[in-house]
């Protein structure tokens, strides 16, 4: 049990279009989720805690505007990267949670902006 | 301020015992969390402490010490597949936040 899931794994985009990733918890109902974004042999940062039905909040120095995100369910959660630059370039990984301690994460989604 | 750190890079032998040490200076604090991530792939859980001492689950062993902001990973009988990234985290207290550190690579070896 408690699997979250990614689409799509990886993509590649040209500069200035936008990206939407989607979270899904597939055998629960998340009460939270939470995107991160990890550089290459670098931790995880978080950039915003997500709520069903309400505004996400977003993390110090993360734009909201830039990191658009949708919680349209208890089941899934868009992250959408408007006009995606080179800098945007990393590993996106999202986590759920519903009632206990832990967080399980997604498989992460690597992005790749030309 | 939020700070946490690991040693960046480890190396044991296969069969060996090895400690990964984590100190943190949080502005509150409601639990450590120990992950194992393999290259490209998403966090695993190990193990959560919120009280001082030892909780063992297997080859693996968590240590928390509140008083002096620290905590230690154990792993026995090492094994190839255990070469990974290990990373702890802090949750932020009264959220459901999570603070990583840096991550320790450890690399075992034949």
């Amino acid at each position: 049990g408690a699997v979250v899931s990614q689409h799509p794994s990886r993509v590649i985009c040209k500069s200035g279009t936008s990206v939407k990733i989607e979270c899904r918890s597939l055998d629960f109902q998340a009460t939270t989720m939470f995107w991160y974004r990890q550089f290459p042999k670098k931790s995880l940062m978080l950039m915003a805690t997500s709520n069903e039905g309400s505004k996400a909040t977003y993390e110090q120095g993360v734009e909201k505007d830039k990191f658009l995100i949708n919680h349209a369910s208890l089941t899934l959660s868009t992250l959408t990267v408007t006009s995606a630059h080179p800098e945007d370039s990393s590993f996106y990984i999202c986590s759920a949670k519903y009632t206990g301690n832990e967080q399980f994460f997604g498989p992460g989604t690597r992005l790749t902006v030309l | 301020g939020q700070n946490i750190d690991q040693p960046t890079e480890m190396t044991a032998t296969e069969g060996a015992i090895v400690q990964i040490n984590c100190t943190y200076q949080t502005s509150g604090f409601n639990g450590l969390f120990w992950y194992q991530q393999h290259a490209g792939e998403a966090p695993t859980f190990l193990s959560y402490n919120v009280l001082d001492g030892l909780e063992e689950k297997g080859r693996f062993s968590s240590f928390l010490s509140r008083s002096k902001g620290y905590s230690y990973l154990l792993l026995k009988e090492l094994q190839m597949k255990d070469s990974a990234s290990y990373l702890c985290a802090v949750r932020v207290y009264n959220t459901d936040k999570l603070i990583f550190g840096t991550g320790t690579r450890l690399q075992v070896f034949p």
